[in-house]
């Protein structure tokens, strides 16, 4: 079975810095997808970035980049010139290819922004 | 285009008691999930509908959790009798499509405290 790990519960840092947060998985699978969502306080879940297996090019949203190791089978989200709106729980998620998008979730990060 | 809407936004309810859910998917999209997102963890999925069949129950608590979609668009979750480890958000979500390549677009969901 597939498991997500975030190892970091909580994390803060000061607007405008970098911040990377932590996110490792267990599988046996070689086509697969991971995603990280953030959810701020309106628990709304919003899709931050996506990285498909196959692809070895590290994927990129404007201040949010990854750090796709899968031989390490980790996945790391980078922000970058963090602002205060960038506060909210940031979940890292797994799917198998072809699996009808079941969702394996890690536990989540509590990220703060501090002005 | 408007969002996943879910009501109600909060619920409070004494054990014993039932209490429904209410979701209306974005225009169009045929993939519904429920999702059951207790504090502290990420979201588990309950039940996943393509159209108006269910793809996946195997997590939903059949002696007391039901949900249907009838017609193929809104979906109403229903639990009864509840328990006090009912307590949590209950996303609902929606995509286009039953592929990774199609994401998830979440309501705001509902929380649901039980005493």
């Amino acid at each position: 079975a597939q498991t997500v790990t975030q190892s970091q519960p909580e994390m803060s840092v000061q607007e405008a810095e970098t911040v990377t947060l932590s996110c490792t998985y267990d599988t046996s699978e070689n086509n697969y997808y991971l995603f990280w969502y953030k959810q701020p306080p309106s628990r709304q879940m919003i899709l931050v970035i996506r990285q498909e297996a196959y692809k070895q090019q590290n994927a990129t949203e404007n201040r949010f980049s990854v750090n796709f190791q899968k031989a390490a089978k980790s996945f790391s989200l980078k922000i970058s010139d963090s602002q205060l709106g960038d506060t909210a729980m940031y979940f890292c998620a797994f799917m198998k290819r072809g699996s009808n998008y079941q969702l394996i979730w890690g536990a989540g990060t509590k990220l703060i922004i501090k002005p | 285009e408007a969002g996943v809407a879910q009501s109600p936004r909060y619920k409070i309810i004494e054990k014993r008691q039932s209490v429904a859910f209410w979701c209306n998917p974005i225009s169009g999209h045929a993939t519904l999930y429920w999702y059951q997102q207790i504090l502290g963890q990420g979201p588990k999925l309950l039940i996943q509908f393509q159209n108006n069949g269910v793809v996946d129950d195997s997590q939903l608590p059949k002696d007391r959790f039901s949900a249907e979609r009838l017609k193929g668009v809104d979906s109403t979750l229903k639990i009864q009798p509840a328990k006090l480890e009912d307590s949590a958000v209950y996303l609902c979500a929606s995509s286009i499509l039953l592929r990774g390549n199609s994401p998830l677009h979440f309501g705001n969901g509902t929380r649901l405290t039980v005493t």
